[in-house]
């Protein structure tokens, strides 16, 4: 199983929308709706800030959202902050209780 | 508030092996809803699913993993395990221990991590 594609690095300024592209197969995100992104600052656990595709769990800004087209998922941020500035993973479920995850992006604001 | 704590050596000798415990305070490990994962991630570089178990003692193996790892879990302690046998520099990193949705497998809580050296 190869990971997730996920671009290295995207930037944006405060303010501005970033949009993350994850893209896997007809295996993994093209099969199944079972799409999460977590956020990871460094030196600290990830934080789930997507699930389900597009669903945002209590307490996440409502500046972050998912989507998916076919085998490609999206996350994208509006309204820059400052404290956005993170690396961002992507995750498919791909069968028997397994996950996938993405190569990760690095985001700077 | 749930909380997952993972413990062992943060050292480790090739070829040895790798034991750890994650101890899960706040809820029950046997809640039918949630099983429960390690996820490792080595230095600079991303998250990898090393293996996940049910209550019950159901598990799921990374099959790159699947020859050296063992997962158990104890419900009578709330606590899981990862044995990973004959290690090597490769498997230096960061472990976390993590609770997933039995549902649709999203992660909702992560341990802190711990970093584990393979090194002589």
């Amino acid at each position: 199983q190869s990971a997730l594609t996920q671009p290295r690095s995207v930037s944006g300024s405060p303010g501005q929308s970033v949009t993350i592209s994850c893209t896997g197969t007809s295996s993994d995100v093209g099969t199944y709706n079972f799409v999460s992104w977590y956020q990871q600052h460094p030196g600290k656990a990830p934080k789930l800030m997507i699930y389900d595709v597009s669903t945002r769990p209590s307490g996440v800004p409502d500046r972050f959202s998912g989507s998916k087209s076919g085998n490609t998922a999206s996350l994208t941020i509006s309204g820059l902050q400052a404290e956005d500035e993170a690396d961002y993973y992507c995750c498919s479920y791909v069968g028997d209780y397994t996950v996938l995850f993405g190569g990760g992006t690095k985001l700077t604001v | 508030q749930l909380q997952l704590q993972e413990s062992g050596p943060g050292l480790v000798k090739p070829s040895e092996t790798l034991s750890l415990t994650c101890t899960v305070s706040g809820a029950s490990i046997s809640s039918g809803s949630y099983y429960w994962a390690w996820i490792r991630q080595p230095p600079g570089t991303g998250l990898e699913w090393i293996g996940s178990i049910y209550y019950s003692g159901s598990t799921y193996y990374h099959p790159s993993l699947k020859s050296r790892i063992t997962m158990s879990v104890d419900t009578s302690t709330n606590r899981f395990s990862l044995t990973l046998r004959s290690v090597t520099a490769a498997d230096t990193a960061v472990y976390y221990c993590a609770r997933v949705y039995l549902h649709t497998d999203y992660v909702d809580y992560w341990g802190q991590g711990t970093l584990v050296t393979v090194s002589s």
